[in-house]
């Protein structure tokens, strides 16, 4: 039931745009995404609700279609403090809180 | 606000001692989680527990490890007798109420457990 994202690492240099995936196996009610920094804990940036929904924080969007049980994450002109592990968690159920996390995509964004 | 506090942050123990983790949550977040964080697994959901009462242990990995939540500001997490697969990062989470699936959830710095 763990989401698959892709790539698993990329490196950027500052400036340029990248897009992380996530997908699911099952039907999906919703879509969270994290940032997690080296030895930090991760940090929660947006969750998305309905098909095709498109929410953003900064300079960081995501879309969700239902219908691929599919996320995507877009990080566009990307600064230096990008850099990390993103995560995506999914929820097939609104009954709980339930989220399973994908294994995450490790960005490295660079001068 | 306070967020999520867990202690220890670090724990270095022998193999077969007994580790217990602990974790306080946001005050007025009902739910609470335990994960372990690996490179190869990424992070894994162990157990939660929604109004102190748990909800899916199926996470678990065997009858070595236990979770308790006494009080809404309490839970812990018990490794018995450890082993040194169980060398991970452990995180302890909590949400506020509302709607499954809808709310973000706050982490602690987590544990750095370590068993030789």
């Amino acid at each position: 039931q763990q989401p698959v994202q892709s790539p698993q690492a990329v490196i950027l240099r500052e400036g340029e745009d990248a897009v992380i995936n996530c997908s699911s196996s099952k039907a999906l009610y919703s879509v969270h995404w994290y940032r997690q920094k080296h030895g930090e804990a991760p940090v929660f940036l947006m969750i998305l609700l309905k098909g095709g929904e498109q929410k953003g924080h900064e300079k960081i969007s995501a879309s969700f279609n239902e219908k691929k049980q599919q996320s995507s994450l877009y990080l566009t002109a990307s600064q230096l403090s990008y850099s990390g592990t993103y995560f995506c968690g999914i929820a097939i159920s609104g009954g709980y809180q339930k989220v399973t996390f994908g294994i995450g995509t490790k960005l490295q964004v660079i001068p | 606000d306070a967020g999520v506090i867990q202690s220890p942050r670090h724990e270095v123990t022998e193999m077969g001692q007994e580790v217990t983790l602990r974790c306080k949550p946001i005050s007025g977040h009902d739910y609470l989680f335990w994960y372990r964080q690996t490179m190869m697994r990424g992070l894994e959901l162990l157990i939660y527990f929604n109004n102190n009462v748990p909800i899916d242990d199926s996470g678990m990995p065997e009858d070595r490890f236990s979770a308790k939540m006494p009080n809404a500001s309490f839970s812990t997490l018990k490794i018995q007798p450890s082993e040194p697969r169980d060398s991970a990062v452990y995180f302890c989470a909590s949400s506020p109420p509302g709607q499954g699936g809808r709310q973000p959830q706050h982490f602690g710095d987590g544990t750095r457990l370590s068993i030789l």
